[in-house]
C-alpha cells in the first residue's frame, strides 16, 4: 500500500521567506501526488497535482512542487511567504482508487 | 458556481440519537466520498460511491452508513453516535478515483 510521510508537523517562517514543506511517499507504481491546503473550519482545497509529464508542477497561490522519483519526494515550495498562507497543508498519494493523506503540516507565517 | 455543499455546517446531537449529514454537488462527478477528520489529524476515508457502487473502508464502524439516492446527493447516517464520533465530516467528489477531489467545507458534529 502507498503511504505518505510529511516531515514536520509545524513549520514557522517569516513573511517574505521561502516556504518548504516536505513530503515523501512510498509507492510500488508511478504515483499520482497531490498537495491540499486547509484553512480553519473549511474543507481541503487542491493546490497542485502530479500525474505524469513535467516533474515541476505549478499550482495556485504561487506554490509549486517537484516530483523526484530518485528521492521519492514531492516537496512543496513557495519563494515568498504571505500571511494568508498560514494554514494546514496535506500531501496525498492516490492508492487503489482512494487518496492516502499525510499527517499534515501546519504553516505559521510570522510578520 | 459549481460546488460541493454540505449542510448543516454545524450539527449538535445527543449521545445515541441518530443523525444525518448531507452533501450535494453541482459538478456531476461520478465519485462521492465521506471523510472523518478529528482535530489535528488527516482526513480518514469512511466510504465512497462510484456511481451507485458503494465501497466501504474495512475499518469504518458499522455505526456509519451512507446513501446516494442520485448523482447529486449523498448522505452520511450515524445510527447511534458516541462521544468518539465528534469530528469534522468532509464530503468530496471527483470524476474518477485517481483524479483530484473537490471538497465541501465540512460539517462539524458535536455530541452532547
Amino acid at each position: 500500500a502507498q503511504s505518505v510521510t510529511q516531515l514536520g508537523s509545524h513549520v514557522s517562517v517569516s513573511e517574505g521567506a521561502l516556504v518548504l514543506l516536505r513530503c515523501n511517499y512510498s509507492s510500488s507504481v508511478p504515483p499520482y501526488l497531490f498537495w491540499y491546503v486547509q484553512y480553519p473550519n473549511q474543507g481541503l482545497q487542491l493546490l497542485l497535482k502530479y500525474t505524469t509529464g513535467a516533474t515541476l508542477v505549478k499550482g495556485i497561490n504561487g506554490f509549486e512542487a517537484e516530483f523526484k522519483k530518485s528521492e521519492t519526494s514531492f516537496h512543496l515550495t513557495k519563494p515568498s511567504a504571505h500571511m494568508s498562507d498560514a494554514a494546514e497543508y496535506f500531501c496525498a498519494v492516490s492508492d487503489r482508487n482512494k487518496l492516502v493523506f499525510g499527517a499534515g503540516t501546519i504553516l505559521r507565517v510570522k510578520s | 458556481d459549481a460546488m460541493v455543499i454540505q449542510n448543516p455546517r454545524y450539527q449538535v446531537t445527543q449521545f445515541g440519537k441518530p443523525v444525518t449529514l448531507s452533501c450535494s454537488q453541482t459538478l456531476n462527478h461520478n465519485v462521492m466520498y465521506w471523510y472523518q477528520q478529528k482535530s489535528s489529524q488527516a482526513p480518514k476515508l469512511l466510504f465512497h460511491y462510484y456511481d451507485k457502487d458503494f465501497n466501504n473502508e474495512a475499518d469504518t464502524p458499522d455505526n456509519f452508513q451512507s446513501r446516494r439516492p442520485n448523482t447529486s446527493f449523498c448522505f452520511l447516517d450515524i445510527r447511534s453516535p458516541g462521544l468518539g464520533d465528534a469530528a469534522m465530516y468532509l464530503c468530496a467528489t471527483s470524476t474518477d478515483p485517481d483524479q483530484p477531489q473537490h471538497f465541501g467545507d465540512g460539517t462539524r458534529l458535536s455530541i452532547l
